[in-house]
């Protein structure tokens, strides 16, 4: 299997614009997560999946966040409009079953908001 | 509510030496896993380890090794005659059965220099 798999790899676009950012899982993984990644506040969990429904996403920050998991093998974090304040890796993971099994990470998106 | 906490910022040690990643761990649930993941410069997140509540048998992989002891809600990572490759961020992280959302909290991360 590829493992995880996430596209675009960087990201550079001015505040205002649309970003989507997209993922697809190992095949046969129940859970996909969603996480941001920076200096200041670490890992943060933003959505998870399972069995293509969302289950928590109380970590979004607001609602210029979205995502979506359209089908077992494709999921999308949307951002609109993004702002500055969005910079970060967001990584995309997926699991057997939930956190409770380990989690195999996407090699991330890097994004800049100018 | 669970919490990770990752005392240890940033850690510089000489090859060969060992050295202790501390992780402290706060829930109060019965079931519960821990995970170490590595992040090396690259960028991606790898799996290192996981325990579960119920089980509190140290681990040895190699060089490296975990300590999970529950009276002091500690699952501390020990590497190894270190080596330049080691040299990176590392996490801990902890899910619960109980909650049912199958959140995994990761804790600040401690940052790993190995030189030469």
């Amino acid at each position: 299997d590829a493992g995880v798999i996430q596209s675009p790899r960087h990201e550079v676009t001015e505040m205002g614009q649309e970003v989507t950012l997209r993922c697809k899982p190992i095949s046969g993984h129940n859970s996909l997560f969603w996480y941001r990644q920076t200096m200041m506040r670490g890992l943060e969990l933003l959505i998870y999946f399972n069995n293509n429904v969302p289950i928590d996403d109380s970590g979004m920050p607001e609602d210029r966040f979205s995502a979506k998991m359209p089908n077992a093998s494709f999921s999308t974090l949307k951002i609109q409009p993004s702002e500055p304040r969005d910079s970060a890796v967001y990584f995309c993971a997926s699991s057997l079953y939930q956190g409770e099994e380990k989690l195999f990470f996407g090699s991330g998106t890097q994004l800049s908001v100018l | 509510a669970q919490k990770v906490t990752q005392a240890q910022t940033e850690i510089s040690v000489v090859e060969k030496e060992d050295v202790t990643l501390d992780c402290v761990y706060e829930t109060r649930d019965t079931t519960y896993y821990l995970f170490w993941y590595k992040q090396p410069p690259s960028g991606e997140l790898v799996f290192l380890i996981r325990r579960n509540s119920f089980d509190e048998q140290n681990e040895i992989s190699g060089r490296y090794s975990w300590n999970f002891q529950k009276s002091t809600s500690s699952f501390n990572f020990t590497i190894t005659a270190s080596q330049v490759v080691d040299s990176a961020v590392y996490f801990c992280a902890l899910t619960t059965r109980s909650s049912n959302t199958g959140k995994l909290i990761f804790g600040q991360g401690t940052t790993l220099q190995v030189k030469p």
